[in-house]
């Protein structure tokens, strides 16, 4: 399995409260990418990085901002959580060197009341 | 715009068979499309890569077929067992830049009976 952690994995917060997300990585891959899941849904992009410092929107960014200051980590924080941001965030990578096979970490499941 | 389609939405087999996962995109100029595994309550597991040159992709009792023009692949799994049951993936890159990013579908659930 790729190297990648994510904390925490489980969080419930209260609507209003800022919450980040962590995601680590040990592959050295230059791609980050932030996905939420949800019923009926599927997969949808939040933001993605291509490298240190830079990052870029996904289909699905309002209310979330991202920040990467290191290769091997990449952090989600919703700002003001809201209950439609309940749901179970994954953080994925990629690099040329694998012709962008992406990589799943284990996924944190959010909670919003 | 890319729109990617897996159909059946859940399919049920009994132990031993072969089936095949079918899915579908409307755009056909792809970079490459990524087959994945999710097991309830985890994460995705990439099962194979097949590049928009290549025709086919294997991997054990998996086979993944790719057929660009018609916008078409399929996941072919041999001698299907119980701990097949999962849910099956598929996810199209459409180009190299913006470091690739995947447009999924919405799976496959597939239960294999004992």
């Amino acid at each position: 399995d790729a190297g990648i952690t994510q904390s925490p994995r489980h969080k419930v917060t209260e609507t209003g409260t800022p919450v980040t997300l962590r995601c680590h990585q040990t592959e050295n891959h230059r791609y980050m990418y932030w996905y939420r899941q949800d019923p009926g849904h599927g997969l949808r992009l939040i933001h993605y990085s291509y490298g240190v410092k830079d990052t870029d929107k996904g289909e699905v960014s309002d209310g979330y901002s991202v920040s990467r200051s290191k290769t091997e980590d990449f952090l989600l924080t919703l700002e003001s959580a809201t209950s439609s941001q309940t749901s179970v965030y994954f953080c994925a990578i990629s690099d040329l060197r694998n012709s962008y096979e992406q990589y799943f970490g284990p996924g944190t499941r959010l909670t919003v009341t | 715009k890319q729109e990617v389609t897996q159909i059946p939405a859940a399919l049920s087999v009994p132990e031993g068979e072969n089936l095949v996962l079918n899915c579908s995109f409307t755009d056909s100029a792809i970079y490459n499309l990524q087959w994945f595994r999710q097991d309830p309550g985890k994460g995705l597991t990439s099962l194979l890569l097949i590049q928009s040159s290549q025709r086919e992709q294997t991997s054990g009792r998996l086979n993944a077929s790719l057929d660009k023009s018609s916008g078409r692949s399929t996941l072919y799994i041999a001698a299907s067992q119980p701990g097949d049951s999962a849910t099956y993936l598929c996810a199209v890159r459409r180009s190299r830049n913006q470091g690739g990013k995947l447009i999924f579908g919405q799976g496959t659930e597939l239960s294999v009976k004992p």
